[in-house]
């Protein structure tokens, strides 16, 4: 069984201090793992994936299959960074599961 | 280029009656997935499918059916609402690279 987890329902920091957002997976064969966010009243969208290796928006999410871990960070939050994350996995037949998500909120 | 779309945008149903969640995608994508979205829990997988004429349970697919008769269409059926069904409903589809594109989904409600 294949499972995500995002340990912080709620996050909140100042504009212009780090992020990181914690993603946990368990999948018992080779995964790809993404970051997916939901703006208010917007659409669901991808933001990165961790085959790309690149770096949207300013995030970057690195694989550690070690701890099974792709956790979504940041070096310097802006104001409109402000959304749901999701963290997802799509394992070998195309299924995808997401995380709980993540509600980050950044202060002024 | 309308991408995925849902019908309806907002419906109230009371329990017992049934309804269908139309969802139908132009990119001529294989994958398709329905998920809903409840405060706190994040989007639980109901069913998906990886082409017209097969469709797979996801993790919650209790009280729901769907059919996949065409690459386009993956409509949902509820046939017995009930008030746990009250929810966001996100239908998703894919080529299989990874990336989903989603609807703008559906806010039911079962009274």
């Amino acid at each position: 069984a294949q499972r995500v987890t995002q340990p912080e329902k709620l996050l909140s920091v100042f504009k212009g201090a780090p992020v990181e957002l914690k993603c946990n997976y368990s999948y018992s064969g080779s995964p790809e793992l993404f970051w997916y966010v939901q703006y208010s009243r917007q659409r669901l969208q991808l933001l990165l994936r961790h085959i790309s290796r690149e770096s949207i928006k300013g995030f970057t999410a690195d694989l550690n299959k070690g701890e099974t871990s792709f956790h979504l960070k940041k070096p310097f939050a802006q104001e409109e960074d402000s959304a749901m994350y999701y963290c997802a996995l799509r394992n070998s037949g195309s299924r995808l599961t997401f995380g709980e998500g993540t509600q980050l909120t950044v202060n002024p | 280029n309308a991408g995925v779309t849902q019908t309806p945008k907002f419906r109230i149903l009371k329990i017992g009656q049934s309804m269908t969640l139309q969802c139908t995608q132009d990119m001529n994508h294989n994958y398709m997935y329905w998920y809903r979205q409840d405060p706190g829990m994040g989007l639980k997988l109901i069913y998906y499918s990886v082409g017209a004429g097969i469709t797979d349970k996801g993790e919650v697919p209790n009280g729901y059916n769907v059919s996949r008769s065409t690459t386009e269409d993956f409509p949902l059926r509820l046939e017995l609402a009930a008030p746990s069904q009250t929810s966001v409903y996100f239908c998703a589809s894919s080529m299989g690279t990874g990336e989903a594109f989603f609807g703008q989904g559906t806010r039911l409600t079962v009274v």
